[in-house]
């Protein structure tokens, strides 16, 4: 299985972009890199997911290199309620079927 | 369209005790799965059920035991429990196959074993 790397935590204010990279060196010709979020008490949520250069959607863009040994999620124009962890997870593109494996994720905390 | 759903929302019990953990899962979902989450870190994976059958299972023991209903909505039971027990458990259903495959999570029940 592919290892991912975050950074533990990272501090913003509001209305900045965030961007949160994660390393995967062995990421798998297979592999997709999803991002899930989760608030305090709630369970993980689905933000992104892509295989190849750049993926946006309405919440998040998400930024993956030629050699796809790292990816970026970016987040625009935070707010107080972007606060939360974030996870990089690696594996098949199905997460739907699988076991999902989540690190320890990055503590995003904004700030006004 | 419903959501994930479990309870109950809290638990408190003592070692050596049994639990019994329940999730409903989100409309037309036949896939569950269930998480362990340790205060500060991410979810780890215990078991997946598919179709009333076990289709995978994380490095839990044999104490960790699950069942799934024909309307897909699923229970976690743990058996002899530790105080290393004590966490969030996180429920998540899907769909696989289907246009969108991710994983909808619940949210959560926290056990604490005294």
């Amino acid at each position: 299985l592919a290892k991912t790397t975050q950074p533990v935590s990272m501090d913003s204010y509001e209305g900045q972009e965030v961007n949160i990279t994660c390393s995967h060196n062995n990421i798998a010709t297979n592999d997709y890199i999803t991002w899930y979020q989760q608030f305090p008490s709630q369970g993980p949520r689905f933000i992104i997911q892509g295989y190849k250069t750049k993926v946006t959607n309405e919440v998040a863009s998400l930024f993956i290199p030629a050699d796809r040994k790292s990816s970026t999620l970016s987040l625009p124009r935070v707010s107080l309620s972007d606060t939360a962890v974030y996870y990089c997870l690696v594996g098949a593109g199905d997460t739907g079927r699988r076991a999902l494996t989540f690190g320890s994720g990055t503590r995003l905390q904004v700030q006004p | 369209e419903t959501g994930v759903t479990q309870s109950p929302t809290h638990l408190i019990k003592t070692r050596g005790q049994q639990v019994t953990l329940r999730c409903s899962s989100q409309s037309g979902h036949n896939t569950v799965s269930w998480y362990q989450q340790a205060l500060g870190q991410g979810p780890q994976f215990i078991f997946q059920y598919y179709r009333e059958e076990e289709n995978g299972r994380g490095n839990f023991p044999p104490r960790f035991s699950g069942l799934q209903f024909p309307n897909y909505s699923s229970e976690l039971n743990v058996n002899a429990l530790e105080l290393d027990d004590s966490a969030l458990y996180l429920c998540a259903s899907s769909q696989p196959g289907q246009g969108n495959n991710e994983q909808f999570f619940g949210p959560g029940t926290r056990l604490t074993v005294l």
